[in-house]
C-alpha cells in the first residue's frame, strides 16, 4: 500500500531556529496535509495543499506540494517553545477516502 | 468555529466488555472517519462513512462496528474488548469524502 516516509523520528532545535521537515512517497498523492499533535490530543490541521507546486503559508509555517506529487515539506521559522509536538504529514492518493499518515516527527525546542 | 466533538473523553473497561464511542462532526460535514492510535504510533484508519453509508474500511477488527446516523453523528461499537484495544480513538470529519479531515480530541480507551 501507499506509505509516507518522514525522517528523522525526532528533531531537536534551539528556540529561534528555523526547521524543515520532509515527507516523501513512492506513490503519487493529490492532496497533502500537515498536522501537529500534542500528547493526548487530536491532530490539529496546520496546512492543506491541493495542487502540485503549491506553496502555502500559515503564520510562521510554510508548506509546499512537490512538483512530482510524491513529496511535501513543512518549514517552521523562528521556532518557539510551543512548537513542541509531533508533526505528521498525511495525504490522499485519490483512489479512496483513506488518509495515509507518515510516522511523524517529534520536535523538541530548547529555550 | 465548531469542531468535532467526541465522547466520552476517557473510558475504562474490563476485558470482554463492550464500549461505545460517539462522534459529532463539524456542522455540514457529511463524512466521518474513525482512527485508532496506539502509543508512539501514527493514526490507523478504521472505517469511514459518507452520507450515512460505509465508504471505506481499513484495519477494523470484526469485533468492532460503526454506523452514521441521520443527524450525521457516528458511533463506534467495540465488543469483546481485549487489552490490545487500549488506545486513543479519533474521529475526523470532512465536508465531502476525500476532503480535508478535521480531527476531534479523541477518546482514550483503557482496557484492564
Amino acid at each position: 500500500g501507499q506509505q509516507l516516509n518522514q525522517s528523522p523520528q525526532s528533531m531537536f532545535i534551539q528556540e529561534g531556529e528555523d526547521v524543515s521537515m520532509n515527507c516523501t512517497s513512492s506513490s503519487i498523492f493529490n492532496t497533502w496535509l500537515w498536522y501537529k499533535q500534542e500528547p493526548g490530543e487530536g491532530p490539529v490541521l496546520l496546512i492543506a495543499l491541493y495542487k502540485a507546486g503549491e506553496l502555502t503559508s500559515n503564520g510562521r509555517l510554510t508548506a509546499q506540494f512537490g512538483i512530482t506529487r510524491k513529496d511535501s515539506f513543512l518549514n517552521i521559522s523562528a521556532s518557539i517553545p510551543s512548537d513542541v509536538g509531533i508533526y505528521f504529514c498525511a495525504g490522499y492518493t485519490g483512489a479512496n477516502s483513506k488518509l495515509t499518515f507518515g510516522k511523524g516527527i517529534t520536535l523538541s525546542v530548547r529555550p | 468555529a465548531a469542531g468535532v466533538i467526541q465522547s466520552p473523553r476517557h473510558l475504562i473497561k474490563e476485558k470482554r466488555e463492550t464500549a461505545t464511542l460517539k462522534c459529532y462532526p463539524i456542522p455540514r460535514h457529511d463524512t466521518v472517519y474513525w482512527y485508532q492510535q496506539g502509543p508512539g504510533q501514527d493514526p490507523q484508519f478504521l472505517i469511514s462513512f459518507y452520507e450515512k453509508m460505509q465508504s471505506d474500511k481499513g484495519s477494523i477488527p470484526d469485533r468492532f462496528s460503526a454506523q452514521q446516523f441521520s443527524d450525521y453523528h457516528s458511533e463506534l461499537n467495540m465488543s469483546s474488548l481485549e487489552l490490545g484495544d487500549s488506545a486513543l480513538y479519533f474521529c475526523a470529519s470532512s465536508l465531502e469524502a476525500g476532503d480535508t479531515q478535521y480531527f476531534g480530541p479523541g477518546t482514550r480507551l483503557t482496557v484492564l
